[in-house]
């Protein structure tokens, strides 16, 4: 079992409406967990990075709350728009041994 | 500017064969990566350097070897080349080490036949 888990795999929305991206992680002892977005056929592009004592984090229409006692994040997207289809990766790094792991992802459609 | 850069983009060849894929970054960044994308979108970690040290080795076979020139370098032979190999290789670099945000680059499809 991946130490990192996302749902939805998938995701189809109307362009306009809000989404919300899951991200479960086991990883210990917690030292930091990132939200990618990935653009087909491209590299994937930083959203925010959460440590520890960070509830919640805003990049423009992007918002990642992060539960560090549940071992829980989740990314809202608000107000979607065609360019947000993407797959978005979630990334847990533990503390004092630089081990990165990484979720599947949720491959986002917005349609029109 | 590109701030990171991979050559080639493309890349088939055959098995058994020699590669290199380079990658090079122009923001001053001490610390460079090097991932692994499979044909299933799972992005792995395979190695880390800091100034020119690894600092992160998964557990990547040998026949994979990470050179680092200098801090703005960090190039990835492959020798051998498996089937098992094909994917795309992705190629970031962050600040230093810690909790910096990574940049990275567009990625190199290997394909093996």
């Amino acid at each position: 079992k991946n130490q990192v888990e996302q749902s939805p795999q998938s995701l189809i929305i109307l362009e306009g409406k809000n989404c919300t991206l899951q991200c479960n992680y086991t990883v210990s002892p917690f030292s930091n967990l990132r939200w990618y977005k990935q653009d087909t056929g491209r590299g994937p592009v930083s959203l925010t990075i959460m440590t520890f004592s960070e509830n919640t984090k805003s990049n423009g229409r992007y918002t990642a709350t992060l539960d560090a006692d549940t071992k829980q994040s989740s990314l809202h997207i608000t107000a979607s728009q065609l360019s947000d289809s993407a797959s978005y990766i979630c990334v847990v790094s533990a503390w004092g041994n630089n081990d990165m792991r990484f979720g599947a992802g949720t491959r986002l459609t917005v349609k029109p | 500017d590109t701030a990171v850069s991979q050559t080639p983009k493309y890349l088939v060849t055959q098995m058994g064969n020699d590669k290199s894929i380079k990658c090079e970054q122009n923001l001053g960044h001490d610390t460079m990566y090097w991932y692994k994308q499979d044909s299933k979108k799972f992005l792995k970690i395979m190695f880390s350097y800091n100034n020119k040290e690894l600092i992160i080795n998964e557990t990547v076979p040998n026949r994979f070897s990470p050179k680092s020139p200098d801090k703005a370098h960090l190039n990835l032979h492959i020798n051998s080349l498996e089937l098992g190999d094909s994917a795309v290789y992705f190629c970031a670099s962050s600040q230093t080490q810690g909790v910096y945000e990574q940049y990275f680059g567009p990625g190199t499809r290997l394909t093996v036949t």
